[in-house]
């Protein structure tokens, strides 16, 4: 069964913690994504990546880092720096940047 | 930079009416049009989406127009039913120099009442 599985669907961690939230896909997409997305409002992207090894800063990148070190997974580290860290995180993949992006069922985190 | 609104933020329709969601966009580049359907607590579902070529695409119940040259666009779905409640968001994407930026429209919530 294909698809974009993220895990936990909820985390909470205290203030100053990092925290990493896993991304998985067995699509076989080439193309990766990270999207923050808050009540209200539309889907902010935090970074992409493109191929494997390759990633790059989307709109609000501050505070958060990424890895790509294989086609299935593309993990995405909060960190202390990131002022406003409580979201919902999406996580999303394509075939490659000109095809449509499919998204996981997105992981809440609340940090206190 | 660019931009994408859309319109309304809610909209409370009876079962078996027509909705219809609006949005436009700023970036007279972009050339594909997803529209994704959100329900609580997970992630956005492509629904339908349309590509600059086409003026218009219907799948079953949905059905997407496109107007380029006024740079809007607008989703349609016909005879609702309850489970089509949800929060929907347009998009488009323009073209970068190394990545076609995907721009989220803020979101309609849709509720169908019985």
């Amino acid at each position: 069964d294909g698809g974009i599985t993220q895990s936990p669907k909820y985390l909470f961690r205290k203030e100053g913690q990092n925290v990493t939230l896993s991304c998985e896909q067995n699509l076989n997409h080439d193309a990766m994504y990270w999207y923050r997305q808050d009540p209200g409002q539309g889907l902010r992207l935090i970074y992409y990546s493109q191929i494997v090894n390759d990633f790059q800063k989307g709109d609000i990148a501050e505070g958060y880092s990424v890895s790509r070190e294989k086609k299935e997974s593309f993990p995405l580290t909060v960190t202390s720096a990131q002022k406003n860290p409580t979201a919902f995180y999406l996580c999303a993949s394509s075939r490659d940047r000109n095809y449509e992006q499919y998204f996981g069922p997105g992981t809440r985190l609340t940090v206190t | 930079g660019e931009n994408v609104e859309q319109h309304p933020s809610t909209l409370s329709v009876q079962e078996g009416d027509s909705a219809v969601i609006k949005c436009t966009y700023s970036d007279s580049a972009s050339n594909y049009f997803p529209w994704y359907k959100q329900e609580l607590g997970k992630g956005p579902q492509l629904i339908i989406d349309i590509r600059s070529n086409v003026g218009e695409k219907k799948d079953q119940r949905i059905a997407v127009t496109l107007n380029k040259t006024a740079k809007h666009f607008s989703l349609h779905i016909t005879e609702t039913q309850p489970e089509d409640s949800a929060v929907y968001f347009c998009a488009a994407r323009g073209l970068k120099t190394s990545y076609d930026k995907v721009i989220f429209g803020p979101g309609t919530s849709l509720s169908v009442i019985p």
